[in-house]
């Protein structure tokens, strides 16, 4: 598609419970980037995947936290055991990668968003 | 460590002011800056700036990059009520070493209002 498209809008689960968000690319696309926002604050990058292996998941929680990007399929970020700190807007962008450049450098494009409510 | 810092926080203008947004960056690696729109939900993509002192334009905004003072600005002439949004300011990440490869830092943003 032309958009990032994230689902669902807005996800509400007790704590202890699973979290799963979805992540749709915009079509060729190979860069695909997850953030945490809280209460409208800056930005925290968790992961990035280049296609479907991971590229860099050097802001990943170490435990509970966990994302794929399998072929054919929307991207996942999937958090376990959810507390009330979890709350918060993830996004998910990605962009296309820049074939003159080791990395890409194209700049990238958010989705929407899904508002997690951990209550 | 590297950071991101945004001025002002906030700003109220009435329509038709010009406007500069501050962004200064302190990181290492640094490969490029962006700005960002952001309304009620996903960031708009505005410019990307990796050379100093080319301006990049489009309609009443511009911005341009300083990379020896390691600042950029984001002007906004002839303001709409339109344009009342959150502009945030990130710097992209380049480590050849292995490290973080091409996420953003991004700033806390600028709350920009503008009053008909």
């Amino acid at each position: 598609g032309e958009e990032v498209a994230q689902t669902p809008k807005h996800l509400v689960r007790g704590e202890g419970q699973k979290a799963k968000l979805y992540c749709a690319p915009i079509k060729g696309h190979s860069y695909v980037f997850w953030y945490q926002q809280v209460l409208k604050n800056e930005f925290k990058f968790l992961i990035s995947f280049q296609n479907e292996n991971v590229f860099d998941e050097t802001g990943m929680p170490k435990e509970r936290f966990s994302a794929k990007c399998l072929p054919n399929s929307p991207c996942s970020l999937e958090i376990q055991a959810t507390k009330l700190e979890d709350s918060a807007v993830y996004f998910c962008a990605s962009s296309h990668r820049d074939r003159t450049a080791r990395y890409s450098n194209q700049p990238q494009h958010f989705g929407d968003g899904t508002r997690l409510s951990i209550l | 460590e590297d950071k991101v810092v945004q001025s002002p926080l906030s700003l109220v203008v009435h329509e038709g002011d010009t406007v500069t947004l501050n962004c200064s960056y302190e990181v290492t690696n640094f490969r490029s800056l962006l700005w960002y729109k952001q309304e009620k939900k996903a960031p708009t993509f505005l410019f990307m700036l990796t050379s100093s002192g080319i301006e990049k334009k489009s309609g009443r905004l511009s911005s341009i990059l300083d990379k020896k003072e390691l600042f950029s600005i984001l002007n906004i002439t002839a303001t709409q009520t339109g344009d009342s949004a959150i502009y945030l300011c990130g710097s992209r990440l380049d480590n050849i070493y292995g490290g973080s490869q091409g996420n953003l830092i991004f700033g806390k943003g600028t709350k920009l209002s503008v009053k008909p």
